[in-house]
């Protein structure tokens, strides 16, 4: 099926640094959503944002829906170890009620 | 404060066994998803239902049935278990289109 794609796949950081991540597509998008899945649990939808352009928070993580509705990313600052997951994004078009997904950023936090 | 929430967490199966799984959203959500989460692979969506009563097929419902009798609930059948259906089963809902979509926990299934 249909994904986004998702970069990078997966990153070593060491504690406290930034970290971005983010999700392109060739078509145009009305929402995207950002998710951590743990292992063995399941999604947590982390930030939503619905307009082009939007800057959202969620404590240290931010995410922005790109200006051309292609894209969106998301940046965690000062990394801590419990933020080892897997990241993905969602999105939807309008008058759609499926979402499609990215292929996931998996990522380490090295103390 | 409970979500989505499925039943059971773990399964083993033999193949050819059928069973169910149970999905319960306590948020009055109308759009309620099946999807199946294998390495390398991502989310794919099994079926889905825009309201209670209906039901539609996703990318990959061969060996799946669905039903939606009850607004809150949203049931996964699996006829005959196949090895091949082996996976990680993910529910979800959302409550207006382009909407927050909620995950629950998921179910890991083992056909042996």
């Amino acid at each position: 099926g249909q994904q986004l794609n998702q970069s990078p796949q997966s990153m070593f950081i060491q504690e406290g640094e930034d970290v971005s991540m983010n999700c392109t597509s060739s078509s145009i998008f009305n929402t995207w959503l950002w998710y951590k899945q743990d292992p063995g649990e399941g999604p947590v939808l982390l930030i939503a944002l619905y307009k082009a352009g939007e800057l959202t928070s969620n404590g240290r993580l931010t995410a922005q829906f790109g200006i051309t509705r292609k894209d969106s990313f998301l940046n965690i600052s000062a990394s801590i170890p419990s933020d080892v997951g897997i990241y993905f994004c969602a999105a939807t078009t309008s008058g759609t009620y499926k979402y499609i997904f990215g292929t996931g950023t998996r990522l380490k936090v090295l103390a | 404060n409970a979500g989505v929430t499925q039943t059971p967490k773990f399964r083993v199966l033999k193949t050819g066994q059928s069973m169910t799984l149970l999905c319960a959203q306590d948020m009055n959500h109308e759009y309620m998803y099946w999807y199946r989460q294998d390495p390398g692979m991502g989310l794919r969506l099994i079926h889905y239902s825009v309201g209670e009563g209906t039901t539609a097929k996703g990318e990959v419902p061969d060996g799946y049935n669905v039903s939606r009798l009850k607004k809150q609930n949203f049931l996964l059948g699996l006829e005959s278990a196949a090895p091949s259906q082996t996976s990680v089963y993910f529910c979800a809902s959302m409550g207006l289109i382009g909407e927050k979509l909620f995950f629950g926990s998921g179910t890991q299934l083992s056909v042996l």
